[in-house]
C-alpha cells in the first residue's frame, strides 16, 4: 500500500542546515517530490527526484534518495527565515496521482 | 490572476447543509484533483479527474461528490456537511501531455468550517 511519513516539526537556527526526512512504502514509485506550503497559500513544487537517482542538488537544496530503505531527505543549506513553511514529501506511481506525507513544519529562528 | 482559482476561499456552514466548492483553471491542464488538508494528516486525495469524462475516487471519497463540468472546471460537493469535514480543501491541476514529472499546481485553498 501507499503511505508516506514525516516528522511533524523541525526547528533550526538561521544560517544552519535543515534536514527534513521522509519514508515511503511503495517501492514502485517513479518520482518523489518535495512541496513547500507557505502560510495561507497552496503547495508549490520545490524539487523532485526520479527514482533511479540517488541525489539531486539545486542551489541550496539537496535531495537524497535511499531506495533500499525507502528514505528521502531534503537538506536546505544556510536556512533563512523565508524558508519557514510546511514541507511535504510526496510519491507517485507513473505520475498518475501523488500521495502526500503528513508535512513537516520548519521553523527558523534568528 | 491565479492560474488555479478556488471559490469560496472561506465558508462557515451548519451540519446537514449542502456545500459546493468550485475550482477553475486557466492552465489548459487535463487533470484536476481535490485534496483535503488536516493538521498532522497532510493532504488526502478525495477525487481526481483525468479528463471531462473521467472521475475517480481517491483515498477519502465518502461524503463527497464531484463534477467535471468542463476541462477547466472541477467542483466538489458535500451533500450533507458534518463537523468532521471541517478542513482546508485544495484543488490542483496537472498536465499529462506537457510534463513527465507529474507536477501539481495548487489553488490557494478553501477553508470550510462545519458547525
Amino acid at each position: 500500500g501507499e503511505d508516506v511519513e514525516q516528522s511533524l516539526f523541525l526547528s533550526v537556527r538561521e544560517g544552519d542546515s535543515s534536514v527534513i526526512n521522509c519514508t515511503y512504502t511503495d517501492s514502485s514509485s517513479t518520482y518523489l517530490y518535495w512541496y513547500k506550503q507557505e502560510p495561507g497559500a497552496g503547495l508549490q513544487l520545490l524539487t523532485y527526484i526520479f527514482s533511479n537517482m540517488d541525489m539531486k542538488q539545486d542551489q541550496r537544496l539537496t535531495v537524497l534518495l535511499n531506495k533500499k530503505d525507502k528514505h528521502l531527505s531534503l537538506r536546505i543549506a544556510d536556512t533563512q527565515t523565508g524558508d519557514s513553511a510546511i514541507y511535504f514529501c510526496a510519491e507517485s506511481l507513473y505520475t498518475d496521482k501523488l500521495i502526500f506525507g503528513t508535512g513537516t513544519r520548519l521553523q527558523v529562528f534568528p | 490572476d491565479a492560474d488555479v482559482t478556488q471559490t469560496p476561499r472561506n465558508r462557515i456552514t451548519k451540519t446537514g447543509k449542502r456545500i459546493m466548492l468550485e475550482c477553475s483553471q486557466t492552465k489548459g491542464h487535463d487533470r484536476m484533483y481535490w485534496y483535503r488538508q488536516d493538521p498532522g494528516l497532510g493532504l488526502q486525495l478525495i477525487y481526481y479527474s483525468f479528463d471531462v469524462k473521467d472521475i475517480n475516487k481517491g483515498e477519502i471519497s465518502d461524503g463527497y461528490s464531484v463534477s467535471r463540468q468542463a476541462q477547466a472546471k472541477f467542483s466538489l460537493s458535500l451533500e450533507s456537511a458534518i463537523p468532521n469535514q471541517t478542513a482546508l480543501y485544495f484543488c490542483a491541476t496537472s498536465d499529462s501531455r506537457g510534463s513527465d514529472t507529474g507536477e501539481l499546481f495548487f489553488g490557494e485553498g478553501s477553508r470550510l468550517t462545519v458547525l
